[in-house]
């Protein structure tokens, strides 16, 4: 079973900010939080993971709160093309013989 | 980034026939590749692990004679779907872990097979 929950569906205006949040209560000492989305017929994309820092690469930045038990994904300016759904998901890392569990994800629609 | 191809991107197939599916890791080697089965609106659904040179782990519900899975060598994963019927139709996606020292980010996806039986 998935260990996040994420809201099933979001809308974001184009060129402004998408914040995805993800709740993962119950993530364990030694598990990242990784993000990927999946744009439709296509396979998942990886976006971004991280540990307990925030994180920012070329595609979004990575909020995790000091607790851990919480996390959002900052898409700084979101454009049509972002449109997809979006998986949070809790893991090992570096854990080569195990799948991801992907949940529901969010729906992220970015409009026009 | 590593990246995962799948062959063929969608297919369309009588009902009773046999289809192939091909996942290949281009420019890496890897020891484990996952399928994964996604129905319309829904998650990936884990079908099966395959390891280089063993026989596949199948999930619960998920059947090994049906879904016939060869991991023949680092690079390519196949996985024949037979005696195909309509409810069989999906979205096929595989990937593959590989080892990026230090990074984390281990596992790559396959764009993957639309398939359609009819």
């Amino acid at each position: 079973d998935a260990k996040t929950t994420q809201p099933p569906s979001m809308d974001c205006a184009e060129g402004r900010a998408a914040n995805l949040p993800c709740n993962h209560s119950t993530i364990s000492g030694n598990e990242y939080v990784y993000w990927y989305r999946q744009i439709h017929s296509q396979g998942p994309q990886y976006i971004i993971h991280g540990l307990k820092n925030n994180e920012t690469n070329e595609m979004a930045s990575l909020i995790i709160t000091e607790d851990r038990k919480s996390s959002t994904l900052i898409l700084p300016h979101a454009t049509l093309r972002d449109t997809a759904v979006y998986y949070c998901i809790v893991r090992v890392p570096d854990n080569y013989g195990q799948n991801f569990v992907f949940g529901p994800g969010t729906r992220l629609s970015v409009l026009p | 980034g590593a990246v995962v191809s799948q062959h063929p991107s969608r297919v369309i197939c009588k009902s009773g026939t046999s289809v192939k599916i091909e996942c290949r890791s281009l420019d890496f080697q890897a020891t484990t590749m996952f399928w994964y089965r996604q129905f319309p609106k829904k998650s990936l659904m884990l079908m099966a692990t395959s390891n280089e040179g063993s026989k596949a782990t199948y999930e619960q519900g998920v059947e090994k004679d049906k879904f016939l899975i060869n991991h023949a060598s680092l690079t390519l994963s196949t996985l024949t779907v037979t005696s195909a019927h309509p409810e069989d139709s999906s979205f096929y996606i595989c990937s593959a872990s590989h080892r990026l020292a230090g990074v984390g980010n281990e596992q790559f996806f396959g764009p993957g097979t639309r398939l359609t039986v009819l």
